[in-house]
Order: structure tokens, then C-alpha cells, then sequence
């Protein structure tokens, strides 16, 4: 168990519909990151939290928005879902930036049909 | 640009041999290069990083390389288990940012036993 704790961990939803993916970071881990991984596209950077303020943003697409929480939780809202958006979604902590490393949850395995 | 190449892409070695990864990156900027690894059902994990202000950096059967001049980080496994079977990403800070991560495509090593 790395600390940082995903939910749920699969999930099959259909085209056009929304979804909320939770994430709970590792106790005292003030920043919050989510990643996209797809079998072509490996791992890709969507957003950073730290202590409930956005710090960047990557290839995100407009449909999708996260937020973190006063108590530290962060979730990703998907929405529209098309059958692309199919794929394996991490999120990841660390105490302070990118820069002394992350830890990541086991991941969110989501499937649209 | 804050891409980093990893090669090669798949690796199968006997037990007991070595496996070497290596990855190349092109800002200069970059100060910190962690390696991961990701077991089947399960989110990466980090293994061994390096900083910018050293050359190379072990942990028991595990070795990173950085050579900043030619701009490329190796990982090195040495006396090869079935246990280490898995996908190996490199990642980089790019910018030297504290941000994010920036990711290579990953490079599936399989350990015959």
C-alpha cells in the first residue's frame, strides 16, 4: 500500500456520460497529481494541485476538471466521455513538488462503451 | 522541449544477466531523473533517482547513470531476477521544474528464468 488511495479502482460507463474519480493523498503530502496512461501514449501529465490551488496544467481537455479539496482530496471530473478517454488514471502525492519525487495510487482503470 | 526518449522500448534477459535503460532528454534545465516501476494491476513505483550534482547514485542491485554533457540517464540492473519482470519509466523534471513530471514511453523488461 503506497498511501495514496484511488477510487473506484475500475470503472465502465457509456459514451457522453460523467464520472468522478477520487483521490486521497499520502498523510502530509500537500501536492496532488494526475496522469493519464494509455497504451500508446504512455504516461501523460493532466494536472497539479497544491494545497487546494492549481499549479499547472498539462494536455488536459476541456471536458475534463479537477479540484483539491480543503482536506487534501482531489477528485477528476470526466465528462462527455468518448470511447478514447478509455484508460488507466493515476493520481500521485508528494510533500512538496515534483522535484523530491512521487508516489502513486494503484489507479482508476476506466472503460467507456 | 521537455520530451524525454527511452530505449528500448522492450527488453528480455536471461536470470543473472544485466539490463541496461537508458533515456535522453534535451533541456538542460533539468535537475532531477527518477526511475519507476510498474508491475501489472498496479500504479509506478519509484525506485532510484538521481539529481543533477551527481554522476551516478546505487542502491544494492540497482545503479542510475547521468551523464548531464551528452544529456542522457541510464538505469542498470545488475544479477537479474524474475521479480524485477516489469515496465521500467524514466522521467525527468523538465525546466527544472517542481511541477511535474515528464515521463518516458516506458520499456517492458522480461526476466527468463
Amino acid at each position: 500500500d503506497s498511501g495514496v488511495t484511488q477510487t473506484p479502482k475500475h470503472l465502465i460507463t457509456a459514451t457522453g456520460q460523467r464520472v468522478t474519480l477520487r483521490c486521497s493523498p499520502r498523510s502530509g503530502d500537500l501536492s496532488v497529481y494526475w496522469y493519464q496512461q494509455s497504451l500508446d501514449q504512455g504516461l501523460q501529465f493532466l494536472i497539479q494541485y497544491y494545497n487546494g490551488e492549481e499549479r499547472a496544467k498539462g494536455n488536459i481537455l476541456e471536458r475534463f476538471s479537477a479540484q483539491q479539496f480543503p482536506d487534501l482530496h482531489s477528485e477528476l471530473n470526466l465528462s462527455s466521455l468518448e470511447l478514447g478517454d478509455s484508460a488507466l488514471y493515476f493520481c500521485a502525492s508528494s510533500a512538496q513538488g515534483a522535484a523530491a519525487g512521487y508516489t502513486f495510487g494503484s489507479g482508476t482503470r476506466l472503460t467507456v462503451v | 522541449g521537455e520530451n524525454v526518449e527511452q530505449h528500448p522500448s522492450t527488453l528480455s534477459v536471461q536470470e543473472g544477466d544485466s539490463a541496461v535503460i537508458k533515456c535522453t532528454y534535451s533541456d538542460s534545465a533539468s535537475n532531477y531523473f527518477p526511475w519507476y516501476k510498474q508491475e501489472l494491476g498496479k500504479g509506478p513505483q519509484l525506485i532510484i533517482d538521481i539529481r543533477s550534482n551527481v554522476g551516478e547514485k546505487k542502491d544494492q542491485r540497482i545503479a542510475v547513470t547521468l551523464n548531464k554533457t551528452a544529456k542522457h540517464f541510464s538505469l542498470h540492473i545488475t544479477e537479474t531476477q524474475p521479480e524485477d519482470s516489469a515496465v521500467y519509466f524514466c522521467a525527468h523534471n523538465s525546466g527544472g521544474s517542481n511541477y511535474k513530471l515528464t515521463f518516458g514511453k516506458g520499456t517492458l523488461l522480461t526476466v527468463n528464468p
